[in-house]
């Protein structure tokens, strides 16, 4: 089967850095987004990763590994709109999307 | 208009009834999808379109169909709601299905309550 697996909640203060892994097997492998979901709202790009290594922009990096079956999202300079949960979704071999269940972020002052 | 819209933004229904999610774009995006959203799990993909004119099923399409008649609307009917069928249901579109860039746009979400 096909499992994408990221822990479900976490919490990190304003100002810190967090990082967010995402661990995955699925059948083939297209690329790794990582989304942005803020409550009631809808999911919102953030980052694609096909290749191994870091993807920077801005105050948010991504990581890849693809012979670990690995990704990582990396926020700096934490800010209280941070607050939110982010999706690791995997194109699979079919190049369709196979979504994490989300991890849930809060962001102390 | 820019990007995707849904409607209704949220629907009470009773058990039994039909009822159509509508989603419309304006990026000219040929590939569009439908998900629903239940807390504790990841989005889960009911039906999917790459073109207009073809639609192809996703991970849970039983009790759901979708029509794609233009580029532009993707709408997703409940013949018969169910109670598990009680969701938040995103449209999201990408201008190629498969392509190298093929990033998800995601409409601002339907949520359903059936009783």
């Amino acid at each position: 089967g096909q499992n994408i697996d990221q822990p479900t909640e976490m919490t990190a203060t304003e100002g810190a850095i967090v990082q967010i892994n995402c661990t995955y097997q699925t059948s083939g492998f297209n690329g790794l987004f990582w989304y942005q979901q803020h409550a009631g709202e809808a999911p919102t790009f953030l980052s694609y990763n096909v290749l191994d290594g870091l993807e920077e922009k801005g105050r948010f990096s991504s990581f890849l590994s693809r012979s670990k079956g690995y990704s990582y999202l990396l926020l700096k300079e934490l800010q209280m709109k941070d607050s939110a949960s982010y999706l690791c979704a995997v194109r699979d071999s079919n190049y369709q999307l196979i979504w994490g269940a989300g991890t849930k972020l809060i962001i102390k002052p | 208009i820019a990007g995707i819209t849904q409607a209704p933004t949220s629907q009470i229904l009773a058990a039994g009834r039909r009822m159509t999610l509508r989603c419309t774009q304006d990026m000219r995006h040929n590939a569009m999808y439908w998900y629903r959203q239940d807390l504790g799990l990841g989005l889960r993909l009911i039906h999917y379109s790459n073109t207009a004119g073809t639609t192809g099923k996703g991970e849970v399409p039983d009790g759901y169909s979708v029509s794609r008649a233009n580029t532009d609307d993707f709408p997703l009917t409940l013949a018969s709601a169910v109670p598990s069928q009680t969701s938040v249901y995103f449209c999201a579109s990408s201008a190629e299905a498969g392509g190298p860039t093929d990033t998800q746009y995601f409409g601002p979400g339907t949520r359903l309550t059936v009783l």
